[in-house]
């Protein structure tokens, strides 16, 4: 079974700091995502990457910014947290397939204060 | 514009008893339509995901049909256990399918009572 693994269940953070999500698959996928889900909206893309060293901006990116040095990590980044980037994270990956199902990882809940 | 609209918003059944839940799409190009299962805490699973030329799959106790003419999904549960409580959300892909490109519902919101 393919697993998706994000660092850390829950966060807390203050307005302004730096914050790191990080999302490690085990299963050499080609594809990885940043999603954030909120209450009455649904899941919103910010960021994915296609291979190593690359990323693609989703529907909203600003804010945020990403890393993809090796093929099994992708992390987000926060570079000022902001009370409005309080929410649930989901890290996804998936092969290069076009109907090939998406793998989530179990979130991150991130409360910025 | 691209949209995906799911109905109800949130659903009360009898354990045992049948549902069906449903999902409405404004995607043009349209490559395939996935159902995924979430369970609260949890990251959404994949039950199913069909094509343009595919009208029904079942996944278990989950059958979703796909009428492409009509732009119209729907999941039906049959024999509900407590365990599908969840939320379920229907995705639609264009645009050449690409993986980036997914058009998320909001999903539907099942709770299995005994």
């Amino acid at each position: 079974d393919v697993k998706v693994t994000q660092s850390s269940r829950y966060l807390v953070k203050r307005t302004g700091e730096k914050v790191f999500l990080e999302c490690v698959q085990d299963m050499d996928h080609e594809n990885m995502f940043w999603y954030r889900q909120d209450p009455g909206l649904g899941l919103r893309l910010i960021y994915f990457s296609y291979d190593v060293k690359m990323k693609e901006k989703g529907d909203i990116p600003e804010g945020y910014s990403v890393s993809r040095e090796k093929k099994e990590r992708f992390s987000l980044i926060l570079e000022s947290a902001s009370t409005n980037q309080t929410s649930m994270y989901l890290c996804a990956s998936t092969t290069d397939t076009y109907n090939s199902p998406l793998h989530f990882g179990n979130g991150t809940r991130l409360t910025v204060t | 514009k691209n949209q995906v609209e799911q109905s109800p918003q949130s659903l009360i059944i009898l354990e045992g008893k049948n549902c069906t839940l449903q999902c409405n799409y404004t995607v043009s190009p349209f490559s395939n339509l996935r159902w995924y299962k979430q369970d609260t805490g949890r990251g959404p699973v994949s039950l199913t995901i069909m094509t343009f030329s595919e009208n029904t799959k079942s996944n278990g106790r989950y059958t979703a049909t796909l009428d492409a003419d009509t732009k119209q999904s729907s999941l039906h549960i049959t024999a509900s256990q407590l365990s599908d409580s969840a939320s379920y959300i229907c995705v639609v892909s264009g645009d050449g399918g690409s993986q980036g490109n997914l058009i998320f519902g909001k999903g539907t919101k099942l709770s299995v009572k005994p």
